[in-house]
């Protein structure tokens, strides 16, 4: 079973339009990671959130963990074709040794 | 800063052979590194952590011995890939924690094995 449940997992969209994935889980979580990869690459780190309820900003993208601290989501605005790639959410399940673990991932295509 | 490589980027090899995968951290010592698969269109999933010093520790259902990890220095940990059938054609991607325990992780660009 998967800890992380990422939807949608595929998204396919037109430039301009803003669209919102979500990652949740039954479990509560200490942190949890958003991640951007492109394909043929390793994930590149977009945010950390820690706190339940708070929201980080990163220019269009908008991040949010769940006030129970068991669910996210990533907001983007005015999705441009540069936005396109794998968004994937992790989490260390608490664990003291730093391993990740992944949820399946959202592949969003943005058509210009 | 944080740059972690990978060498090859990519490998075709026959079956039966080995193949080893290099992950380097290339502007600060890694404590702690990880190796990741990945198949076409699907998640990242954790084989191992690489402790320097000492032996890796693998995920319930991966095979250590036909997945050989050695981190023999704090800049360099490498995956071995023993006896390589086409099942294990896959994206491998490790990466890399300065600290120890919890701490950022910085990915390597992944390398890409196809066993023929």
């Amino acid at each position: 079973t998967q800890l992380l449940e990422q939807s949608p997992q595929f998204l396919s969209i037109q430039e301009g339009e803003n669209l919102t994935v979500y990652c949740n889980s039954s479990s509560v979580f200490s942190s949890l990671q958003w991640y951007r990869q492109e394909p043929g690459e390793g994930p590149v780190l977009l945010v950390t959130v820690v706190t339940g309820g708070e929201v980080k900003k990163l220019k269009r993208l908008t991040f949010q963990f769940g006030d129970a601290r068991k669910d996210s989501s990533l907001h983007i605005t005015a999705a441009q074709p540069g936005d396109t790639g794998l968004y994937l959410c992790a989490s260390d399940r608490g664990s003291t040794l730093g391993r990740l673990y992944f949820g399946r991932g959202t592949q969003l295509t943005v058509w210009p | 800063g944080a740059v972690v490589s990978q060498h090859p980027s990519r490998v075709i090899c026959k079956s039966g052979t080995s193949v080893k995968i290099e992950c380097r951290s290339l502007d600060f010592q890694a404590t702690t590194m990880f190796w990741y698969r990945q198949f076409p269109k699907k998640s990242l999933m954790l084989m191992a952590t690489s402790n320097e010093g000492s032996k890796a520790t693998y995920e319930q259902g991966v095979e250590k011995d036909k997945f050989l990890i050695n981190h023999a220095s704090l800049t360099l940990s490498t995956l071995t890939v023993t006896s390589a059938h086409p099942e294990d054609s896959s994206f491998y991607i490790c990466s890399a924690s300065p600290g120890e325990g919890r701490g950022t992780q910085y990915f390597g660009p992944g390398t890409r094995l196809l066993v023929l």
